[in-house]
């Protein structure tokens, strides 16, 4: 079945260093891949997707390009701040057109010092 | 636009009573989903309502059950709660999840309901 492997956390770096979580799934078909952030006591918020290959997802100066030929879909930031810090969830969606399920990784916790 | 609403945020129950969850999709979004988060299983769906009609359904008891209304707002109900029911229960909207044949639709969650069962 399909499924999304992430970097084990947590990752600690000191502000403005460069950031990369790895991400690699296993789909069959074309699934979306998603990107969503977890601040603490919250939800999870989208942060970014791509839908097909070498699509290029990006916000909030994040970003992670959809590669097929390697199944990975890797979220980097140039220079992280202290407000970066939370949990990071890679995600496919398992979809038809009669719904279906994102499959989401175990999450990389970051933490970002001063 | 408001974003997807779940109530309540807290909830403290004993083992053996039954708990409903509520969850407001972001207004024109029919789909709603369920996932459950804990430390050590992490994210796992639960179910997917679309047009009042559950269509998925992960691999969950029958004490897990849900439903969704006319006007896109969904309940989930746990009943005979267990210690190990003691999670964060997200709720995610989208506009239809694949229901137009558009395999690229976003899930969109909600702050999600904190259930500890004592």
């Amino acid at each position: 079945g399909n499924s999304v492997t992430q970097m084990e956390g947590p990752v600690t770096l000191s502000e403005e260093a460069f950031l990369t979580i790895n991400c690699t799934y296993t789909a069959t078909g074309y699934p979306s891949l998603f990107w969503y952030v977890q601040y603490p006591g919250e939800g999870l918020q989208l942060l970014l997707k791509a839908t097909k290959a070498d699509d290029k997802g990006s916000n909030k100066g994040f970003e992670a390009t959809y590669r097929k030929e390697t199944t990975s879909f890797h979220l980097e930031k140039g220079s992280v701040q202290v407000s970066d810090s939370a949990v990071y969830f890679c995600a496919l969606s398992d979809l038809n057109n009669q719904g279906g399920k994102l499959i989401f990784g175990q999450g990389t916790e970051l933490s970002v010092k001063p | 636009k408001a974003g997807v609403t779940q109530t309540p945020r807290y909830l403290i129950k004993t083992r053996g009573q039954q708990v409903t969850l509520s969850c407001s999709p972001i207004s024109g979004h029919r789909s709603v989903s369920w996932y459950q988060q804990t430390p050590g299983q992490g994210l796992q769906f639960l179910f997917e309502y679309f047009s009042e009609t559950q269509r998925n359904k992960g691999n969950f008891p029958g004490r897990f059950s849900g439903r969704q209304f006319s006007n896109s707002r969904s309940e989930m109900n746990v009943s005979t709660l267990e210690l190990g029911d003691s999670a964060l229960y997200l709720c995610a909207s989208s506009l239809e999840w694949g229901g137009s044949g558009d395999s690229t639709d976003t899930q969109y969650f909600g702050p999600g309901t904190r259930l500890t069962v004592l």
